[in-house]
């Protein structure tokens, strides 16, 4: 059974940078898209974008100006980097397997808060 | 971006009734590109269905889903206790992806 588990600070000055890590276990990196989903306190989920094992990503256009995704098959992870976060970026972020060229998220981890405060 | 548009916010029933969710897109989602997924408090979201009707592995028949094009529904025929959470479809067949805002059914 695929699993995975995000890591990183709970909290991130305005202006600075989010950095999250997904570990996967129970399954290999290869050869998946491997997406970032967020939710908002109350409001909707919100696709980031992804990142193959090949390491090609694609991010949705309202973030990609501030998004930067990689993967490191060595280690079966994968991060993202979210730059200059104001609290609009105050939410819940998940790591998935999938949503790349017509595939589903077929599995998800179980969030981490990341609050953006000073 | 395709909009998805879930109804009802909320449903409230009783162990054992049927519920009837529903998923609307903005767009004809191409080839049934529409997957939904269960969302428990402190629990990893949880694939459903995916190409519309596809049950995934391990899922109960109990949950079962339909449509095409604009229009999609999430039946579970026999709510059970565990069944109580918030339900969200996400389309795949255009980026970006993008989900709904989730149907929560409550229990009465």
């Amino acid at each position: 059974q695929v699993q995975l588990q995000e890591s990183g600070p709970g909290l991130v000055r305005p202006s600075e940078t989010l950095s999250l890590t997904c570990n996967v276990s129970g399954g290999s990196i290869s050869p998946y898209f491997w997406s970032w989903i967020r939710q908002s306190p109350g409001k909707g989920l919100e696709w980031i974008g992804y990142v193959f094992y090949s390491g090609s990503t694609y991010y949705n256009p309202s973030l990609r100006s501030r998004v930067t995704m990689s993967v490191d098959t060595s280690k079966n992870q994968f991060s993202l980097k979210l730059h200059s976060v104001t609290a609009a970026d105050t939410a819940m972020y998940f790591c998935a397997r999938g949503g790349g060229r017509l595939r589903y998220i077929d599995y998800w981890g179980q969030g981490t808060l990341v609050t953006v405060s000073s | 971006d395709i909009v998805l548009t879930q109804s009802p916010g909320t449903l409230s029933l009783s162990p054992g009734e049927r519920a009837t969710l529903s998923c609307r897109t903005s767009l004809s989602v191409s080839n049934t590109y529409l997957a939904w997924s269960q969302h428990r408090p402190g629990q990893a979201p949880r694939l459903l269905i995916y190409g519309a009707s596809n049950r995934a592995t391990g899922i109960p028949d109990r949950f079962s889903g339909s449509g095409s094009g604009t229009d999609f529904t999430l039946t579970i025929s026999r709510l059970e206790p565990e069944d109580f959470a918030v339900y969200y479809c996400h389309q795949y067949g255009s980026a970006p992806l993008t989900f709904g805002q989730g149907t929560k059914v409550e229990i009465k």
